[in-house]
């Protein structure tokens, strides 16, 4: 019940387009939903954040997308660029609880010029 | 400002001998978080203070492991007897308050080896 599902696991899109990462999870009292990018040798970096009381947050090129009823979550990246290349983890976690992050298993994305 | 620095970056040890990792968290964060990340996975929650307290140390695998914080600050991870499958990138974060702030800035990372 503590698991996040990630898909897909790796992601290839060319320079403009839109990448888009998915993520499931089971427990319902998890209200707290951040996406991270790493890059290699890298430790994870706060990308964006959505809490259920929205359906959707954008921060510049970045979407979350949030289906409460679907417990699913969704990152979208608009006009891809190569510098966007990374792995990308989402997480969720209680909100006012500990803090501690359920991480999916990634997904690789790789932008191509 | 300086964000969160592990030491040391890359360790090497054989099988069945201690190890210590060390994290200095961001300057003010009392929140501080311990997680494992295994080739190809996403970060695996091990521990988190708040403050000097361990207050969840739930995903600590056994009782090989091991970890302090002695004044609040900066926190030890230790581990006892190591074995193989603990080679993976140990990862620490911080934040402002683990309550209610719950972005959390993480470390490089300590990549463990055990040969």
């Amino acid at each position: 019940q503590q698991q996040v599902k990630q898909s897909p696991q790796s992601l290839i899109v060319q320079k403009g387009g839109i990448s888009i990462i998915n993520c499931a999870y089971e427990n319902t009292a998890f209200d707290y939903f951040p996406w991270y990018q790493q890059f290699p040798g890298k430790g994870p970096a706060l990308l964006i954040a959505i809490r259920p009381d929205v359906s959707e947050k954008k921060e510049g090129r970045f979407t979350i997308s949030f289906n409460k009823s679907a417990k699913q979550f969704s990152l979208h990246i608009m006009d891809s660029q190569p510098g966007d290349s990374a792995t990308y983890f989402c997480a969720a976690t209680v909100w006012g609880n500990t803090g501690k992050l359920i991480f999916g298993q990634g997904t690789t994305l790789q932008v191509k010029p | 400002g300086a964000g969160v620095s592990q030491t040391p970056s890359n360790k090497v040890t054989e099988k069945g001998k201690y190890v210590e990792l060390r994290c200095d968290p961001i300057s003010g964060h009392t929140a501080l978080y311990w997680y494992r990340q295994s080739l190809g996975q996403g970060p695996e929650f091990l521990i988190y203070f708040q403050g000097t307290g361990a207050a969840d140390d739930s995903g600590l695998p056994n009782d090989r492991f091991f970890a302090v914080r002695p004044e609040g600050s900066v926190s030890t991870l230790k581990i006892q007897r190591t074995e193989r499958g603990d080679s993976a990138v140990y990862l620490c974060a911080s934040s402002l308050n683990g309550r209610s702030s719950y972005e959390q800035y993480f470390g490089p990372g300590t990549r463990l080896t055990v040969t």
